[in-house]
């Protein structure tokens, strides 16, 4: 079955220093995109970075980069160099084979940075 | 270019009430997610449209739940009947068509408080 996980139900990080965020996840298909959405506390939800199973690079953006491990079946998002507007929840989702369109999210975890 | 937009941003209604949702996808996409989101979890995906069809309805419950997104207009939720159970936020989501490798882009919410 088709599955994603976070761990971490939350973490601190010193403002302007790196934090790895956690997620596993668990498909039988050869075929799947791995997402990370940031919701601050207003509600809303963000796209930052998307991740391909067959993509051979692991995906930059700004910064936000994605660990991939395929063999492993993780992919943790790092953010470098914390601000305090990345205090947010951030969740991990999979949509997986050609036929499914949804997305799958795992539980979330909150990030709080400090000063 | 405007995002995906969804109104009302909250909405109270009392048990056994209708509640309507709304949602206008970003220009030039025809696909439509919706998802709802309890307290402190993760967006659980409930029905997924393209327009006039619904494509993907499996995580929405049998009764009292419908969707549609017509020809012309916005997509819409409609939860009959509501009880205490139905208080969450939901979500929409669009994106231009159903590639794997395509993020999906959030609205902001609807939080649906039931008396």
């Amino acid at each position: 079955a088709q599955k994603i996980t976070q761990t971490q139900p939350g973490m601190f990080v010193q403002e302007k220093e790196a934090v790895t965020l956690d997620c596993t996840y668990d498909t039988s298909d050869p075929s799947y995109g791995l997402f990370w959405y940031k919701q601050p506390s207003s509600g809303e939800m963000i796209f930052l970075i998307y991740q391909g199973s067959y993509d051979q690079q692991n995906a930059t953006e700004g910064r936000y980069s994605l660990n991939f491990q395929k063999a492993r079946k993780s992919a943790n998002l790092v953010i470098s160099a914390s601000q305090l507007g990345d205090s947010a929840m951030y969740f991990c989702a999979m949509r997986w084979g050609t036929g499914r369109r949804a997305l799958t999210f795992g539980s979330g975890t909150r990030l709080q940075v400090q000063p | 270019n405007a995002g995906v937009m969804q109104n009302p941003r909250h909405l109270v209604r009392r048990r056994g009430q209708e509640a309507r949702l709304r949602c206008s996808p970003m220009k030039g996409h025809s696909h439509v997610y919706w998802y709802r989101q309890l307290p402190e979890e993760g967006l659980k995906f409930m029905v997924y449209l393209q327009k006039e069809n619904i494509i993907d309805e499996s995580g929405m419950p049998k009764e009292r739940f419908s969707a549609e997104f017509p020809k012309e207009g916005p997509s819409i939720l409609r939860i009959q009947q509501v009880v205490r159970g139905d208080s969450a936020a939901y979500f929409c989501a669009s994106s231009p068509d159903g590639n794997s490798n395509q993020p999906q882009h959030f609205g902001d919410g609807t939080r649906l408080s039931i008396l």
